[in-house]
């Protein structure tokens, strides 16, 4: 069964770095999206991606969040410089397959970022 | 009001037991209704999708009453693999964001 993939499942990283956490979406899926989860709060919508460009981003996702599909599987989202709060559980979610579009939205297990 | 709200938990039920979830949603144009399954530190999983004229698989019921903006997810016959948090979800547009619930734990005991 296809699945969504993440890299690397652990990320630990100091305060002030950029980092770049790595999705493989399902093959077919068109639609591409981020959520995170702080620790014992619930996810949360970052950003959704269609057709190469963001279609609707959250107040979470400033100017220190960027995505980009750099090739034909990849989708990665950057934060260019770190800060505590940004530790979370970062999940990465894909959705609308073709030629039978369905909507769901299946999640990859997730990057495990610890800020310190 | 928030915009998708859940019984809070934790529910502790015997294996065989039924135990029903409620979440309500804020939003009136939200369009798609889902049910996740959460384990500790994991992925959520897509449990069902929830349709207006309700929905079985195997031991679960989803309900939807888009009059009351509320929706349902039944399990029967209890298993302990069952012990999870469920994640309702909500979406307003094909395509669109899903918003979560803060979610509701399940410990399915001996």
């Amino acid at each position: 069964e296809p699945e969504v993939t993440q890299t690397p499942s652990h990320q630990v990283t100091q305060m002030g770095q950029e980092v770049i956490l790595r999705c493989v979406p399902i093959s077919n899926h068109l639609y591409f999206y981020w959520y995170r989860q702080i620790l014992g709060q619930k996810v949360e919508f970052l950003v959704s991606f269609y057709n190469n460009e963001i279609s609707e981003k959250s107040e979470i996702f400033d100017d220190q969040f960027s995505v980009e599909r750099p090739d034909g599987s990849n989708f990665t989202l950057k934060i260019r410089s770190t800060k505590l709060e940004d530790s979370a559980m970062y999940f990465c979610a894909s959705s609308l397959s073709l030629p039978v579009g369905t909507y769901e939205q299946y999640f990859g297990p997730g990057t495990r970022l610890t800020v310190t | 009001r928030k915009e998708v709200e859940q019984d809070p938990g934790p529910f502790n039920v015997p294996e065989g037991a039924t135990v029903a979830f409620n979440c309500t949603y804020s939003n009136s144009a939200s369009q798609s209704f889902f049910w996740y399954r959460q384990d500790c530190r994991k992925e959520p999983k897509l449990l069902m999708s929830v349709y207006s004229s309700g929905n079985e698989d195997g031991r679960f019921t989803a309900q939807l009453n888009r009059a009351s903006q509320y929706i349902s997810l039944l399990i029967r016959d209890s298993k302990l693999s069952d012990s999870a948090t469920y994640l309702c979800a909500v979406r307003a547009n094909q395509g669109g964001k899903l918003i979560f619930g803060q979610g509701t734990e399940l410990s399915v005991k001996p």
